[in-house]
């Protein structure tokens, strides 16, 4: 079944980096972009960025523009998303999700997040 | 870059009817989709486009929209409805960029 599969929890002290990588299986890894989505504890869905895994290319929001990368690993249907110079506000659940495209009956087209990984936990402090 | 606005919480009685809104000029140039996350879960996709429903999803579920302003609607409400629901859309500066709501906690009474 089509499914995201993300890497564990970590713990990191401000000014670390962290890498949340988020593995796909059940359907053709390049056909569909990925989104990265954080919610710090209490808070609501943030989103920060998106990457093409056919071309690689990449968008991010401007609040975390200079410090997140994304990047695919087509081999392993792979996505991972690196934050760097970590502060405690970082500290949230980081989730993946697949960008969809549905069509309807007068071939409007639509995009919205259909996949979600199951979350990865980043707690940072000192 | 553009903000959606959400009521923060909503409450319903068992069986009838609520809507969840959702507003912001995003909205204007693109639809919105909304999602439904439960305690200690991800978020799941419950309406896209402007009332379409992913498999799975009860007919119960349906979906609006008009000029900035896109609604969620739960008819005949269960108490497995209650949860947080998220809207959001593409940005409407044009580039390739998403934005959410702030999510509304529903309660059913």
């Amino acid at each position: 079944q089509v499914q995201l599969v993300q890497s564990g929890a970590e713990v990191k002290k401000p000014g670390a980096s962290v890498r949340v990588s988020c593995k796909a299986s059940g359907y053709i890894f390049t056909s569909y972009s990925m989104h990265w989505v954080r919610q710090a504890p209490g808070q609501g869905l943030e989103w920060m960025g998106i990457i093409n895994p056919h071309g690689g290319g990449t968008s991010y929001s401007q609040k975390f523009q200079g410090r997140v990368t994304m990047t695919k690993d087509t081999s392993t249907s792979t996505v991972n998303m690196e934050l760097s110079s970590l502060r405690s506000e970082d500290t949230a659940v980081y989730y993946c999700a697949r960008e969809n495209s549905y069509y309807d009956s007068l071939g409007m087209g639509f995009d919205a997040f259909d996949i979600w990984g199951q979350g990865t936990m980043v707690s940072v402090f000192s | 870059s553009s903000e959606l606005t959400q009521d923060p919480a909503v409450s319903v009685a068992l069986g009838q009817t609520v809507r969840i809104t959702c507003q912001g000029d995003s909205l204007r140039s693109s639809y919105a989709s909304w999602y439904q996350q439960k305690p200690g879960q991800a978020p799941i996709l419950v309406i896209y486009g402007r009332d379409n429903r992913p498999s799975g999803i009860p007919e119960r579920f349906s979906g609006s929209s008009s000029e900035n302003t896109a609604s969620l609607t739960i008819t005949g409400t269960q108490a497995e409805d209650e949860a947080d629901y998220y809207c959001n859309s593409r940005d409407s500066s044009g580039n390739l960029r998403w934005v959410f709501g702030g999510g509304t906690k529903l309660t059913v009474l």
